[in-house]
């Protein structure tokens, strides 16, 4: 079936570099992406999102790029912090509106001194 | 609250027996859903409220599994003869609702289920 997912389970960068975190996502119908942190022992924490209609979407530290024509999302970090570590995952709705999300399997950033 | 509240933060239960989760969601928040999310993986949806009524529970698993939300806010998940393979951490989130587009979902931290 279609789902969303992603091509590295951990990325390590060192503290200060930027850090880009990828998933590919094969349902058309989506129109909707979310990216979320999930500390251990916390729900998953809304970082920033994206329409399709959109290509880019800049929040504060992070960047959010969306590549339809071969379904790639991308998630930029810039000057990356401790407190940055976390375990990150993409989401889309199927285009189903306010419907249930369909999460990615995570990419786990570990941040290097 | 300020957010999204998930009660109890852990249950510990033996096989077989029946469990009530609980969601307090974002208040104006008319959307509710549940997720389950097992050790390394990401949250699977469950079932989606809008108000008081399931808009879709396709996620839902099995019989076993039961959602209720009879006002509109509070939610509760039910259990019926848990098995081992229910442990897991079952995950709350809350959206305005409008319904249009794909809308923002805030979460809680989740109840650790262990099923034993």
């Amino acid at each position: 079936g279609e789902s969303v997912g992603l091509h590295l389970p951990t990325l390590s960068v060192q503290e200060g570099d930027n850090s880009i975190i990828n998933c590919a996502y094969s349902n058309s119908a989506s129109d909707y992406f979310i990216w979320y942190k999930q500390e251990s022992g916390k729900g998953p924490q809304f970082i920033i999102d994206i329409r399709s209609n959109m290509d880019k979407r800049q929040g504060q530290r992070v960047t959010v790029l969306l590549n339809k024509t071969v379904k790639h999302l991308s998630l930029q970090i810039a000057a990356t912090q401790p407190g940055d570590s976390a375990v990150y995952f993409c989401a889309e709705n199927g285009g189903g509106g306010a419907d249930g999300l369909t999460f990615g399997k995570g990419t786990h950033l570990i941040i290097q001194p | 609250g300020a957010g999204v509240s998930q009660t109890p933060s852990n249950k510990v239960t033996e096989k077989g027996k029946y469990v009530e989760l609980r969601c307090d969601p974002i208040s104006g928040h008319t959307a509710l859903y549940w997720y389950r999310q097992s050790l390394g993986q990401g949250p699977e949806f469950l079932i989606y409220f809008q108000g008081t009524g399931a808009a879709d529970d396709s996620g839902l698993p099995n019989d076993r599994f039961f959602a209720v939300r009879p006002e509109g806010s509070v939610s509760t998940l039910k259990i019926q003869r848990t098995e081992r393979g229910d442990s897991a951490v079952y995950l709350c989130a809350s959206s305005l609702g409008q319904g249009v587009m794909g809308e923002t979902q805030y979460f809680g931290p989740g109840t650790r289920l262990l099923v034993l």
